[in-house]
């Protein structure tokens, strides 16, 4: 299987950058994930990158991936109350099922 | 396009009864999962489908759970009978297969044993 390791909490100010982090163990991971859980609501994909990419920017969302440390980040630009909610980092292995191993999730909190 | 959706949002039911939950994903998509989602934890894979056949149940408890797929479309997860260490959100996804195999969650189905 995989270990993905995520801290519990994170607060940040309106308007501020947040970075969240997630390690993980498998080496052969492919695709790696963010998704965002908001209360009573399903996983929402935020972003991906690939394995061989080392940063992805989507509009506010930056992912950088450090595979020789195995560390993936999200950085939130200009955040906002919106953005609070829970956030999982998941990782796909090469072989397999194809199925995602999830860290426990970070929650974030937007103070106004 | 609908999203996959899952019935019903919330069961509460006593140790010992059994339960059983609906999952219809996304037209068209062939791969179809179960997740367990333990209060404070990540999503746990429980059972991979593609089309009817299973591809990874290793997590599924054999003895009290059991997932069908019979058609390649609608899937039922059931639990028989329950225990207190099954209250979760039981989240359904499906996925197209295609290009970074993107999963589409539903909004679960919350179970609480008492």
């Amino acid at each position: 299987g995989e270990d993905v390791e995520q801290s519990l909490f994170l607060s940040v100010r309106e308007g501020d950058s947040s970075v969240i982090n997630c390690t993980y163990t498998d080496s052969s991971s492919t695709y790696l994930y963010w998704y965002k859980q908001e209360p009573g609501a399903g996983l929402q994909l935020l972003t991906y990158i690939f394995s061989n990419m080392d940063m992805k920017q989507d509009q506010r969302l930056t992912v950088l991936l450090n595979k020789k440390d195995k560390h993936l980040s999200l950085r939130i630009a200009d955040t906002q109350t919106g953005d609070s909610a829970i956030y999982f980092c998941a990782v796909s292995l090469q072989t397999g099922a194809n199925n995602l191993f999830f860290g426990t999730g970070t929650r974030l909190t937007v103070i106004p | 396009e609908a999203g996959v959706a899952q019935s019903p949002r919330y069961k509460i039911i006593e140790k010992r009864q059994s339960v059983a939950f609906w999952c219809n994903p996304i037209s068209g998509h062939a791969t179809l999962y179960w997740y367990q989602q333990i209060l404070g934890q990540g999503p746990k894979l429980l059972i991979q489908f593609q089309n009817n056949g299973v591809v990874d149940d290793s997590q599924l408890p054999k003895d009290r759970f059991s997932a069908e797929r019979l058609k390649g479309v609608d899937s039922t997860l059931k639990i028989q009978p329950a225990k207190l260490e099954d209250s979760a959100v039981y989240l359904c996804a499906s996925s197209s297969g295609l290009t970074h195999n993107e999963q589409f969650f539903g909004p679960g189905t919350r179970l609480t044993v008492l």
